[in-house]
């Protein structure tokens, strides 16, 4: 059964970063048909897909172009998970934050972790 | 960037009725790269069905999707009292873009 366990801090302060983090039990982050994701969700915002990584013979990373020029998403082979970093923060960045699971390029998130309340206030 | 619309924002229903909400995006999806979500509230999304019209794992008969090109829709055949939820359609051709969601309520 795979499972993906988020884990990182609730509260961040303005202009700093934001760094969650995305275990994968039953998958692996290397899979050649899979992506994994990150999506946040505000009520001013709705839900927001940030960024992804997947591995077809080489790495490949993508962002969504509302955050661009902050984001960092890395695979983490040896632990066999992968990372957000959002630079920058503001409280515009208050948000449910989640990582998920794409199994193929035809299926959508199919898996979802359980989501992380990030609040970002000094 | 693709944009989804949805309709109706809310959409106030008896148990046992019929549900039919309407995602319109703003480019043509050419090969149907459409999905739709359920989010019950405090739970995280659920897909209920991709490929516009496949229905999802452990997804109920009387959900069914439906649509091509800008217009899609999700169908509920008898609303069931776990069905009262928001739903989300869900674009992934080449972006990933989420409409606003339509909120389907007890009447």
């Amino acid at each position: 059964q795979v499972q993906l366990q988020q884990s990182g801090p609730g509260l961040v302060k303005p202009s700093q970063t934001l760094s969650l983090t995305c275990a994968i039990s039953g998958d692996s982050v290397s899979s050649n048909s899979v992506a994994w994701n990150w999506i946040r969700q505000s009520p001013s915002r709705g839900l927001e897909w940030l960024g992804r990584t997947y591995y077809r013979s080489k790495w490949y990373i993508e962002y969504g172009l509302s955050v661009k020029s902050r984001i960092t998403v890395n695979p983490d082979t040896s632990k066999n998970h992968f990372s957000l970093q959002l630079n920058s923060v503001t409280p515009e960045d208050t948000a449910v934050y989640y990582c998920a699971r794409e199994p193929n390029y035809w299926q959508s998130f199919d898996l979802w972790g359980q989501g992380t309340m990030v609040t970002v206030s000094s | 960037e693709i944009v989804l619309t949805q309709s109706p924002g809310t959409l106030s229903l008896s148990p046992g009725a019929r549900a039919t909400l309407s995602c319109r995006a703003s480019q043509t999806l050419t090969y149907g790269d459409l999905a739709w979500f359920q989010q019950k509230p405090g739970q995280v999304p659920r897909l209920l069905i991709y490929g516009a019209s496949k229905r999802a794992t452990g997804t109920p008969d009387r959900f069914s999707g439906s649509g091509s090109g800008t217009d899609f829709t999700l169908t509920i055949s008898r609303l069931e009292p776990e069905d009262f939820a928001v739903y989300y359609c869900q674009s992934y051709d080449d972006s990933r873009t989420f409409g606003q969601g339509t909120k389907v309520e007890i009447k």
